[in-house]
């Protein structure tokens, strides 16, 4: 069975500063797909990155960064200088490298809120 | 390009009453997803359409959920009767390719459902 846990459920920082957001999961396939997704408070959930299990490069957008380690079972998502706009609720999840596997497994969500 | 759209975005109904939500999906995406979020837990599958035929119904929680997605466009969930435990987030998805694996997964803002 597959699951994600996201053990923080509420993090408050002050705008500048960095925040990690962990995200470990749980799987015995050997290949898979990580996601991180945002829902402000809009509701959407709008993706943010999409990575492969064979893949294990850290990864850098602005502000975000992507820590993959897959001795730990972990894909931890950095801010680095938060902003205000980055308050929302954060979802990690997992999908399976396999044909007719198309279910993501999600963590229950970490709520970032960036204080002015 | 017109994101995943879902209506209503709310709904109060009461126990025993029948909803029926409606996704529209991203232009072009064979893959629509029905997932749903009952309060602090975690997003779950509900089940996937490969055009307007039902792929994975392995999340459906009962028979009072139905779903269907004629001509392969529009899809709608009804709940029938609604049950106090129906409350929550019922979010939809699309992706692109039949068959894909590890593919994106592109959200909408989802029906908030409450069922008193």
């Amino acid at each position: 069975a597959q699951k994600v846990t996201q053990a923080q459920t509420e993090i408050s920082v002050v705008e500048k500063e960095d925040v990690t957001l962990d995200c470990v999961y749980e799987t015995r396939d050997t290949t898979y797909y990580l996601f991180w997704y945002k829902q402000p408070p809009s509701g959407e959930l709008v993706f943010l990155i999409r990575r492969n299990s064979f893949d294990e490069q850290n990864e850098i957008s602005g502000r975000y960064s992507w820590n993959f380690q897959k001795s730990t079972s972990s894909f931890n998502f950095t801010i680095t200088a938060s902003q205000v706009v980055d308050s929302a609720v954060y979802f990690c999840a997992l999908i399976l490298d396999q044909t007719g596997a198309n279910n993501l497994f999600f963590g229950t969500g970490t709520r970032l809120t960036v204080i002015p | 390009e017109a994101g995943v759209t879902q209506f209503p975005s709310h709904s109060v109904i009461e126990k025993g009453q029948t909803v029926t939500l409606r996704c529209d999906p991203i232009s072009g995406h064979d893959n629509l997803y029905w997932y749903r979020r009952v309060m602090g837990k975690e997003i779950k599958f509900l089940l996937h359409f490969v055009k307007e035929s039902k792929q994975d119904e392995s999340g459906m929680p009962n028979n009072r959920f139905l779903a269907e997605r004629t001509g392969g466009t529009y899809s709608t969930l009804k709940v029938q009767p609604a049950e106090l435990e129906d409350s929550g987030v019922y979010f939809c998805a699309s992706s692109r390719l039949a068959g894909g694996r590890g593919e994106t997964q592109y959200f909408g803002p989802g029906t908030r459902l409450l069922v008193l």
